[in-house]
Parts: C-alpha cells; sequence; structure tokens
C-alpha cells in the first residue's frame, strides 16, 4: 500500500480564496483524521470520520472550514475564505482495517506526508 | 478532557548519550498512550504504544517507554543516542473505547556529534 496520499504537497494561496486540500486514506482503513499542526498549537484534531460519516468536528476552528468524505477512498477540507492565520500543516491520518474486523481502539494512526498551506 | 504535557520544547544530548523525554498525562482513568516521531518535512510515525499489557514497552530504533500509573508518566527513553534519532517526538492519549487522539506539544531532540 502507498500509505496516506495528501495533495498538494504545498499551496500559497492570497488571502480571500477558496482553498482545498484532499486526502486518500490507506485502503481498508475504516477511521480518517484531519489535523492541523503550527508552531503555536502543536497538533490540533480538526474533525474524524468513522465510515465516511463525521464524528467528531468540534476542533474545526470556525465555518470557513468543512470537510467531506463522499466515499472510503477519499476526503478534502476545505477553507473558504482563506486567512493568514489559517497558515499551517494539514495532516491527514487513518487508522483501523476493515479486513481483520472492527477496529480497536489502541490502533495506530498513519499520517500523511502533510500540506503546508501558506495564505498570504 | 485529556491532557498530555511534555517536558522541554528541545532537548540535546550528545551522541552515544542517554534520551530521556518527558511525557504526562491527565486522565482519571489510564488512556492508551502512544509516542510518534516526526522527522523533517514528513508525517509522524510510531514509535510504541502503550495498551496496558506490559508497563515497559519496546519500539522501533531501540526506544523504549515506561507507563508508570502512579506518576501519570510514560517518559521516552533511548539507552545511546544515534544522529539518526534527531527529530522531533510526541507523546499522545487516547481514553480507551474512542478514537479521538490529544497529542502533547512535541519535543525537539538534537544529538551532538
Amino acid at each position: 500500500d502507498a500509505g496516506v496520499i495528501q495533495s498538494p504537497r504545498h499551496e500559497v494561496t492570497e488571502m480571500g480564496q477558496e482553498v482545498t486540500l484532499r486526502c486518500k486514506p490507506i485502503s481498508g482503513h475504516d477511521y480518517l483524521f484531519w489535523y492541523r499542526q503550527t508552531m503555536m498549537r502543536g497538533l490540533e484534531l480538526l474533525i474524524y470520520f468513522n465510515n465516511n460519516v463525521p464524528i467528531d468536528d468540534s476542533g474545526m476552528p470556525e465555518d470557513r472550514f468543512s470537510a467531506k468524505m463522499p466515499n472510503a477512498s477519499f476526503s478534502t477540507l476545505k477553507i473558504q475564505p482563506s486567512e493568514p492565520r489559517d497558515s499551517a500543516v494539514y495532516f491527514c491520518a487513518s487508522s483501523g482495517d476493515r479486513r481483520v474486523g472492527r477496529g480497536s481502539t489502541n490502533e495506530k494512526l498513519f499520517f500523511g506526508s502533510g500540506t503546508q498551506l501558506s495564505v498570504l | 478532557a485529556q491532557s498530555v504535557t511534555q517536558l522541554g520544547s528541545h532537548v540535546s544530548v550528545s551522541e552515544g548519550a542517554l534520551v530521556l523525554l518527558r511525557c504526562n498525562y491527565s486522565s482519571s482513568v489510564p488512556p492508551y498512550l502512544f509516542w510518534y516521531v516526526q522527522y523533517p518535512n514528513q508525517g509522524l510515525q510510531l514509535l510504541l504504544k502503550y495498551t496496558s499489557a506490559a508497563t515497559l514497552v519496546k519500539g522501533i530504533n531501540g526506544f523504549e517507554a515506561e507507563f508508570k500509573k502512579s506518576e501519570t508518566s510514560f517518559h521516552l527513553t533511548k539507552p545511546s543516542a544515534h544522529m539518526s534519532d534527531a527529530a522531533e517526538y510526541f507523546c499522545a492519549a487516547r481514553p480507551g473505547g474512542y478514537q479521538k487522539v490529544t497529542f502533547g506539544t512535541g519535543t525537539k531532540l538534537q544529538v551532538i556529534p
């Protein structure tokens, strides 16, 4: 398996523009997480999905942020409109493996390489 | 709410010296505990995890961590640091039965030749 794939690797945009980050989880995983990493706040969980359904979005900072998971192999995180304070590295992670039964709560997270977002 | 505290945002050790990275969690019920490592421009990778089977957990690359309930700690150690260990290390906790993982703020390890 290629691991968790995120795109783009880097995104530079101007304030007010819409930004869409993409994630392909590991095949067979039924949990998907979006994290944001900044120097000030470290790693913050934004939202996570189970079987394509959003379970907890309490970490989403504002209504400008939205996330979708239309199917088991794809998720997006959208920021509209973007602001300079949204500049961060955004990570997608997946866990769980339906092929071996219901995921246990001690399973590890598999992270993508992240998207470095710069909003000017 | 679950929280994870890592003491020291930066730690420097000499090559061959002991590595000790500290982590404390706050929870009345011991959660599942993890250590992750992040190399530059990469995502996090799991080093080791505590799942209540044994208090001393061995991970990859010679790292290990000891769970101490009385101290609510899960410190990461390695007997002899290698240059390739230079990275940022994150302690994380997940309550049993839930998928939400809380990460500490990370500790950057510098290994001096």
